[in-house]
């Protein structure tokens, strides 16, 4: 089955860069995904990385798949206070002819200046 | 190029009740996924539309039922409405398999 999990909140300086971490279980093929939701709005799909990568980089987003643990960050360079919002790690395998994410429980990520 | 839409923004309804509500996907998409969001919580799957059919369904009642028209716009509905059922309802639309889902701004349904 799938089960990904995340730490809950991240406390960060405007400026620095923030590292958000998780795990996931299922070891089949699969899509690895960062999505940002800010209050009142829905999921803004930030990133995706397939199973067989290691690593993506995206202006100030990179993202990390550690394969053997299971393990994927989402590294934020230079966080602004526009940055701060929940961020979603999810997993996706292709079942039934179509991708199917689940989510983890999301980390709230704070930015103060 | 708008994104995906949906309506109502807020609704608030009582135990009992039924509810529609309505999501528009992005342009070029033809497959519609729907999420419950309960506070604090990612996102659930509850179903998914492609061609007019439901082609995978989460874990959830049968009061929860959907339709995709032949534009590629879709319904939830919810029967029997419970409290348990006051989440923000979640429409995202991709193309074909749905390796890529875009999100609309979600629909905040209450349930007195």
């Amino acid at each position: 089955g799938e089960d990904v999990e995340q730490s809950l909140f991240l406390s960060v300086r405007e400026g620095d860069s923030s590292v958000i971490n998780c795990t996931y279980t299922d070891s089949s093929s699969t899509y690895l995904y960062w999505y940002k939701q800010e209050p009142g709005a829905g999921l803004q799909l930030l990133t995706y990385i397939f199973s067989n990568m290691d690593m993506k980089q995206d202006q100030r987003l990179t993202v990390l798949l550690n394969k053997k643990d299971k393990h994927l960050s989402l590294r934020i360079a230079d966080t602004q206070t526009g940055d701060s919002a929940i961020y979603f790690c999810a997993e996706s395998i292709r079942t039934g002819g179509s991708y199917i994410p689940t989510f983890g429980r999301g980390t709230s990520l704070i930015v103060h200046p | 190029d708008a994104g995906v839409t949906q309506s109502p923004t807020h609704l608030i309804k009582t135990r009992g009740q039924q509810v529609t509500l309505r999501c528009s996907p992005k342009s070029g998409h033809d497959t519609v996924s729907w999420y419950q969001q309960a506070l604090g919580q990612g996102p659930q799957f509850i179903f998914q539309y492609y061609e007019e059919e439901e082609r995978q369904r989460g874990n959830f009642p049968d009061r929860f039922s959907g339709h995709q028209f032949p534009n590629y716009s879709s319904e939830l509905n919810v029967n029997a409405l419970l409290l348990g059922d006051s989440a923000l309802y979640l429409c995202a639309s991709s193309w074909g398999q749905g390796r890529e889902q875009f999100f609309g701004p979600g629909t905040r349904l209450t349930v007195l």
